[in-house]
């Protein structure tokens, strides 16, 4: 599969305040999800993953929601601080036994955290 | 653990000429390495999967004559730009996985390089 981002939403959030990041996969056999965060002119930073047999799993001050049944994943970012902003990715794949595979990346989220 | 590094980070050259940007994984073995392309404000395309030892497989659409792919040991991939065009200035980064990672099923990624082609 393949994603094209022609442009890239913007969620601007005010220091200390959660944030929510929406993203729709395409593939209903993928079966594993990854969010990252890229800064500017870096690459991506692996944030939380979750496999389909999840519906939720946290991490510190990170949350990821998945709904199979409308192909939806969301990142919750608890208490946003400046050092959040960024872009933020899903991706998807589906999981081979001991082998990376190819991600399906999402458009793209930028954070903008406001003071 | 599971560093992947990149160089250049970034590389200007004239129109018509060759690049390669090389991508090493630090501390483990990649046994499968990935190739994207990001242009400005958009999401990453993957390009091409190698596996060590083998011809990459490129995805739809991308040249394999000038987008040169090796993957020639356990810890280095190279991606040649050929015949350079000011149409392929992107951030290129690449990604590896490898079972001696530690997280078998993952992909790390590696800082990316900026190619700007004149």
């Amino acid at each position: 599969g393949e994603s094209v981002g022609l442009h890239l939403p913007t969620l601007s959030v005010q220091e200390g305040d959660n944030s929510i990041i929406n993203c729709a996969y395409s593939n209903s056999a993928s079966d594993y999800f990854i969010w990252y965060k890229q800064e500017s002119g870096k690459g991506p930073q692996f944030i939380i993953d979750i496999r389909s047999n999840m519906d939720k799993r946290q991490g510190q001050r990170v949350t990821v929601l998945l709904n199979k049944t409308v192909k939806h994943l969301s990142l919750q970012i608890a208490a946003t601080q400046p050092g959040d902003s960024a872009v933020y990715f899903c991706a998807e794949t589906s999981m081979n036994t001991g082998t990376a595979s190819k991600l399906t990346f999402g458009t793209g989220t930028r954070l903008q955290v406001t003071l | 653990g599971a560093v992947v590094s990149q160089h250049p980070s970034w590389v200007i050259c004239k129109s018509g000429t060759s690049v390669k940007i090389e991508c090493r994984s630090l501390d483990f073995q990649a046994t499968t390495m990935f190739w994207y392309r990001q242009f400005p404000k958009q999401s990453l395309m993957l390009m091409a999967t190698s596996n060590e030892g083998s011809k990459a497989t490129y995805e739809q659409g991308v040249e394999k004559d000038k987008f040169l792919i090796n993957h020639a040991s356990l810890t280095l991939s190279t991606l040649t730009v050929t015949s350079a065009h000011p149409e392929d200035s992107s951030f290129y980064i690449c990604s590896a996985g490898g079972p001696t990672s530690g997280r078998a099923n993952e992909q790390f990624f590696g800082p990316g390089t900026r190619l700007t082609v004149l």
